[in-house]
């Protein structure tokens, strides 16, 4: 089945640091990938949405100059959290989804983010 | 914009009981539904989806789900659950169109506990 990596799964920082996840679809195209990230018994709250080879889309009050996207390749997309705070500690999740829309969307292992 | 609610926020059964979680979602047009489990320390694994014919689809583990569009429903079912189903599920729709082509909205979750 299709496979998502998510790299690194757990990131202890100081604050002001800046931070890089990477999420790969390691045996299929993914033309979309999406950024989530969860807070403690929530939902996944939507980031951005990032098609490669074009800037991300950004969810309403998410900071895109805090939140960084990059989608190089079809297989690869990072998140940059710039300057981290002790608020942006979370758990962030990456998704991504083949060329057709009717492909589900398939989930990375998720980044725990600590930031001191 | 669309919306997806869980009622169920935590569900504690014992083997062998039945189990029917439920999802009710707003919006108008054609959706693509997804129910998504998340394990205890694993990432968001695809139970089943729906995207046209049958309403009562199957998937994996015994689980099974029935899409009722009059009631914009689509709730999760098993007959007799196992210790081992213990986990958070996440229903999820996915529109036909909107800003961001594609996104999942996902519900808050609901966490089932099984007693052994």
């Amino acid at each position: 089945g299709a496979v998502v990596s998510q790299h690194p799964s757990w990131v202890i920082c100081k604050s002001g640091t800046s931070v890089k996840i990477e999420c790969r679809s390691l045996d299929f195209q993914a033309t979309t990938m999406f950024w989530y990230r969860q807070f403690p018994k929530q939902s996944l709250m939507l980031m951005a949405t990032s098609n490669e080879g074009s800037k991300a889309t950004y969810e309403q009050g998410v900071e895109k100059d805090k939140f960084l996207i990059n989608h190089a390749s079809l297989t690869l997309s990072t998140l940059t959290v710039t300057s981290a705070h002790p608020e942006d500690s979370s758990f962030y999740i990456c998704s991504a989804s083949a060329l057709s829309l009717d492909q589900p969307q398939h989930f990375g292992d998720g980044t725990r983010l600590s930031i001191l | 914009a669309q919306s997806v609610s869980q009622h169920n926020h935590h569900v504690i059964l014992s083997e062998a009981a039945s189990l029917e979680l439920g999802c009710n979602y707003s919006y108008g047009g054609t959706v693509n539904l997804f129910w998504y489990v998340q394990y205890p320390g694993q990432h968001l694994q695809l139970l089943l989806k729906y995207f046209s014919g049958d309403p009562l689809v199957k998937g994996i583990k015994g689980f099974e789900a029935e899409f009722i569009k009059s009631k914009f429903s689509f709730n999760l079912r098993k007959p007799s659950v196992q210790w081992s189903d213990t986990a958070e599920y996440f229903c999820a729709v996915k529109a036909d169109r909107g800003s961001t082509l594609g996104r999942l909205y996902f519900g808050r979750g609901t966490q089932l506990t099984v007693w052994p």
